[in-house]
Formats: C-alpha cells, structure tokens, sequence
C-alpha cells in the first residue's frame, strides 16, 4: 500500500510554455500533498503543500503564481509550472501523507522538466 | 531554523562491510526523522520512519536511532551488498511531519 504516481515522468518544453505535472495516490487518500523540486547533486527542497479543497501554502521564495498547485481531490494534486524558462528545469517530486499516518510521507517517482 | 548535514557526503564499501551512515539535525524539536533510499533519476523509497519518541526502528538489514539530545540519527546497513549502492536521505519532519527539511545525502557504492 501507499503508492504514489506522477505523470508524466519526463517532459520537455519550449520557453513560455506551461506545464502541468499530475501526483495521485493510488491506494489511499491523501489529505495532504506536498511538492519538492530537486536540483542536480542536491537535497530536496519543499516548495509548498496543498490540502484538499483549500489553497497551497508556498514556501519563503517559490513563486505561487509561477507554481499553481491545485488540490482537487483526495487522490490529486497539479503542480503547472507557467510560462516555464530554462531556469526552471529541475526535477519535481510529489509526496503524499495519508490520514493518521504519524507525520509519514509516501513519494512518487519523480517529474523531469527540461524547458528549452 | 533546521538544519540537516549527512556525513559522509560519499562512501565506497566492499561487498559484504557493515558501514554507518550519519544525519544530525540543529534543531531538537523535530516530530520524527525519516531515512530514504533514492536510485538515480528516481524518486524517493522510505526506509525506515522513528518517532521523536522512539530511540530506534529495525527493518531487515537496516537499523536506524535517533537521539534527539545530541541531535543525531545513524542508519546502519549490515552485510551490504552492491544493490544497496544509491543515495541515502535523511530528513527531519517538523511541524508534526508536514515539512521535512532534507539533507544532502550520502552516495553509498558497495563494491562486488
């Protein structure tokens, strides 16, 4: 149990263009979900958390309208990256905590955005 | 703020060494402390979750403690074999686990 998809796993794109990066869980429900981006030979950074029906809380630094997370449903959360550039090519976790798991975060396999 | 560092930043072992890999954190108020395994291009497999009240958590050939007075966590591997080599993550969850605050990590490559 606790498994964790994202689609697609790899895209790239033009400059300007947007992207939207879907993350469900697969066999639970996630009341919380939250985004990571990864740069290369470096940690996780946390870029912001979404619960179920209301906004994401972004973290100090990430733009909120360069990074739209919606939180649709229980199993869902986007993170589109809008008028993507260069500079935002990295590579885009997903995680996700369902109910009463003690704080656990299950993640996906990861996004890789090349932007052009 | 929480700080998380990994030492060492890379390791190479001989099939078959038991090695152990360190977390230590700058904050003590952490929730619980979580060891990942992450292969190249990949996501992120939980190894081994522990409460910030539990001292340690074992599972198969990994144990991992947590000793928030000094503020360091060791994932040991024992009898590691080359399919153990990937980066290990540690990462401190904070505010009841909603934010996690990652190290660096440790390349781990067990030599057959």
């Amino acid at each position: 149990g606790a498994v964790v998809s994202q689609h697609p796993s790899r895209v790239i794109c033009k400059s300007g263009t947007s992207v939207k990066i879907e993350c469900r869980s697969l066999d639970f429900q996630a009341t919380t979900m939250f985004w990571y981006r990864q740069f290369p030979k470096k940690s996780l950074m946390l870029m912001a958390t979404s619960n179920e029906g209301s906004k994401a809380t972004y973290e100090q630094g990430v733009e909120k309208d360069k990074f739209l997370i919606n939180h649709a449903s229980l199993t869902l959360s986007t993170l589109t990256v809008t008028s993507a550039h260069p500079e935002d090519s990295s590579f885009y976790i997903c995680s996700a905590r369902r109910l009463a798991a003690w704080g656990e975060q299950f993640f996906g396999p990861g996004t890789r955005l090349t932007v052009l | 703020k929480q700080e998380v560092t990994q030492i060492p930043a890379a390791l190479s072992v001989p099939e078959g060494e038991n090695l152990v890999l360190n977390c230590s954190f700058t904050d003590s108020a952490i929730y619980n402390l979580q060891w990942f395994r992450q292969d190249p291009g990949k996501g992120l497999t939980s190894l081994l979750l522990i409460q910030s009240s539990q001292r340690e958590q074992t599972s198969g050939r990994l144990n991992a403690s947590l000793d928030k007075s000094s503020g360091r966590s060791t994932l040991y591997i024992a009898a590691s074999q080359p399919g153990d080599s990937a980066t290990y993550l540690c990462a401190g969850g904070m505010e009841y686990g909603n934010k996690l605050v990652f190290g660096a990590g440790t390349i781990l490559r067990v030599k057959s």
